[in-house]
């Protein structure tokens, strides 16, 4: 079974400086892996996903995210952090087993300060 | 770009009362979704529908609830009887395809308030 691990369910960066959230994985299988966004009163946004092709994913609003196998790891990050990008984030991961569930973290609140 | 659209926003409903949660997915495509997110924890997987039936569900989807697409476009997860467990943000969502990188569309959630 699939599971992932969201480290820090808050984080706090100011305006301009690097945003890091953390997602581990766990798979038996060869994962995909996926970062999703909940601006407020919005429904969940894919802002990004790795399928297997480029181990680093480049994804919308200037956020990426690396898929580091040895590590379990797919951190989301953006060099500079915007207002805007204050929301919740959350890591998903699906096999590719017919019509398998996405799997979610507990998210991470991500509050950006001026 | 679409969009699933999810109605109430906002349900509160006294505990052992039905509770019907209403989903409107993107018009084309055939994969239909309900999540559920309780305060707090992880969002959890609760059933996949395609072809007018389930096509996987979780453990958390017992005999209290069901889901069904009575006209071709709404998309509904009934609880038969409420508990004061079932509070949480209900999340409806749609994918064209079938595969594990197939993109999932969200609406922006039922938050149902059982007391």
């Amino acid at each position: 079974a699939q599971s992932v691990t969201q480290l820090g369910s808050h984080v706090s960066v100011s305006e301009g400086a690097l945003v890091l959230l953390r997602c581990n994985y766990s798979s038996s299988v060869p994962p995909y892996l996926f970062w999703y966004v909940q601006y407020p009163n919005q429904g969940l946004q894919l802002l990004l996903k790795y399928t297997s092709a480029a181990t680093l994913v480049k994804g919308i609003n200037g956020f990426e995210a690396e898929f580091k196998k040895s590590e379990t790891s797919f951190h989301l990050t953006k060099p500079s952090a915007h207002m805007s990008d204050a929301a919740e984030y959350f890591c998903a991961v699906r096999t590719n087993s017919g019509n398998t569930p996405l799997v979610f973290g507990k998210g991470t609140r991500l509050s950006v300060i001026a | 770009e679409p969009e699933v659209t999810q109605t109430p926003s906002h349900q509160v409903t006294q505990m052992g009362q039905e509770v019907i949660l209403r989903c409107v997915p993107i018009s084309n495509h055939l994969y239909f979704y309900w999540y559920r997110q309780i305060l707090g924890q992880k969002v959890e997987f609760l059933v996949s529908f395609y072809n007018n039936e389930i096509s996987e569900k979780s453990e958390i989807f017992d005999d209290q609830f069901s889901v069904e697409r009575p006209d071709g476009s709404n998309f509904t997860l009934k609880i038969r009887s409420t508990k004061l467990e079932d509070s949480a943000m209900y999340f409806c969502a749609s994918s064209e395809r079938v595969g594990g990188n197939e993109k999932l569309f969200f609406g922006s959630g039922t938050q149902l308030s059982v007391l």
